[in-house]
């Protein structure tokens, strides 16, 4: 696989935070979003830009990106956080967009 | 309301071809572009290609610009993906989602799934 890696799993336990990599070569310097997306729906956009948030997604969600990393992190989890999180970059010829493995969030 | 309707549930043999439908309600369509993306049992998300419903200007993924085509029909409002020469990898659920600009998906389908069995 060519696109950028995700860990397979993480978990957290309610009320704290979990922190979601997204790594690649310079991804600093591309743009990334984040997609929350549970078993038999359609994914939801939870990041955009790095660190935009879209209207009716939660403050506890935000994003940053920089240098080999990207990050998403859920302050005080709560269990409908639980779901597969897809990082995704954005590039401008070739493939226009790239999806990370995918990380499993698990609610403890 | 906004949304995003695709068709229903394929079945098909391998070789043959499938063809999803996406409409779009609302001011939805014209300014948009139009993206679809799979997930294989057990998988992650695959990015398939997208489409200008205003120019009918295609962008297929390399893994796909073989046997993916993508099309639209502006005077119902509906992107089409249709997918050729099916193997019984392309066992997927398709969706079709609405880019808010810069490649981020805001508005999804509700998905489709193709299941490819002789």
């Amino acid at each position: 696989s060519y696109g950028p890696t995700q860990a397979s799993s993480v978990s957290a336990a309610p009320g704290r935070t979990a922190t979601i990599t997204c790594e690649g070569n310079n991804i600093g310097t591309k743009v990334v979003n984040w997609y929350q997306h549970k078993s038999g729906q359609a994914p939801v956009l939870v990041i955009y830009d790095d660190s935009e948030r879209p209207s009716g997604i939660p403050e506890r969600f935000s994003g940053s990106n920089s240098a080999n990393t990207a990050t998403l992190t859920i302050s005080r989890v709560e269990a409908g956080d639980e779901a597969d999180y897809y990082c995704q970059v954005s590039y401008t010829r070739g493939d226009l967009v790239i999806f990370g493995g995918g990380t499993k969030l698990v609610v403890l | 309301q906004v949304q995003l309707v695709q068709s229903g549930t394929e079945v098909a043999k391998p070789g043959a071809s499938v063809k999803v439908s996406c409409k779009a309600s609302g001011n939805t369509f014209s300014g948009y572009y139009i993206h679809w993306v799979r997930q294989a049992p057990g998988q992650g998300l695959e990015w398939m290609g997208r489409i200008s419903p205003d120019s009918g200007d295609t962008h297929p993924a390399q893994y796909f610009q073989d046997r993916v085509t993508l099309t639209r029909d502006t005077s119902i409002h509906t992107a089409y993906l249709e997918v050729r020469s099916l193997r019984f990898d392309d066992t997927a659920l398709y969706f079709c989602a609405r880019d808010q600009g810069a490649n981020n998906f805001d508005l999804w389908g509700q998905g489709t799934l193709v299941t490819v069995s002789s």
